[in-house]
């Protein structure tokens, strides 16, 4: 059974570094062709692709966002981490992480999300 | 950039059909773009119901399925029931490691 957890601040203020942890378990990151990627929902929105982080380390961004997101993992963790530079209040949402299997195009499993709030 | 386009809100009877699309504000959707939907009720993560265009998740009741209508990927639910009622999304490969999710369907059963 694969689940996954996000976790991280509740609350952060305009301008600093969010970073977002999904601890998974059920399946491996060194599996070849598996990632995790984010996702993120403002209250009552859409949902918006954010990053996603192939078995080899490869990052992929979304283009509108690449340049505040980096996306890492620690395999012998189990962990992906998110972190997001430059935080406004626009980007409090509830955020997201979720399994795509091998050689797949869409993520099958999806942690129960976090709400971040950005507010000073 | 490209959006993908879903309609905001739909309606629907109880044991009606109903049939949401995914587009795209420029060109045609196909199935190189490998739609994927996924319903959400408020509150709640969203739980994948159809992958690679037309392909039911497991558990996913038979009465959803999705297809290409025109130049549109399409969610159809066929006798639709109360317990429908939701948020649909669907998303969209665009290469390269790529997705983008539509800004939703909700939908009303009444």
């Amino acid at each position: 059974q694969i689940t996954l957890k996000e976790s991280g601040p509740t609350l952060v203020k305009p301008t600093q570094t969010l970073t977002l942890t999904c601890t998974f378990s059920g399946f491996s990151l060194n599996t070849g062709g598996v990632a995790v990627g984010w996702i993120r929902q403002p209250p009552g929105q859409a949902l918006e692709w954010l990053a996603l982080i192939y078995w080899d380390g490869d990052p992929r961004y979304s283009s509108s966002l690449r340049s505040r997101l980096t996306i890492t993992r620690d395999t012998a963790k189990n962990q992906v981490v998110l972190t997001m530079t430059n935080m406004h209040p626009v980007d409090t949402a509830t955020y997201y992480c979720a399994h795509r299997g091998a050689a797949m195009t869409h993520f099958d499993d999806w942690g129960q999300g976090t709400l971040v709030t950005v507010s000073s | 950039q490209t959006v993908v386009t879903q309609e905001p809100s739909f309606s629907v009877s109880p044991g009606g059909t109903v049939t949401l699309t995914c587009g795209l504000s420029s060109g045609s959707v196909s199935t190189s773009y490998y739609p994927s939907w996924y319903q959400q009720i408020p509150g709640q993560a969203p739980r994948t119901l159809v992958y690679n265009t037309n392909i039911r998740s497991s558990g996913v009741p038979d009465r959803f399925s999705g297809s290409i209508l025109g130049n549109k990927g399409a969610l159809t639910i066929t006798g639709a029931q109360v317990d429908d009622e939701s948020n649909y999304h669907c998303m969209l490969y665009m290469g390269g490691g790529i997705w983008v999710f539509g800004g939703g369907t909700k939908l009303t059963v009444l």
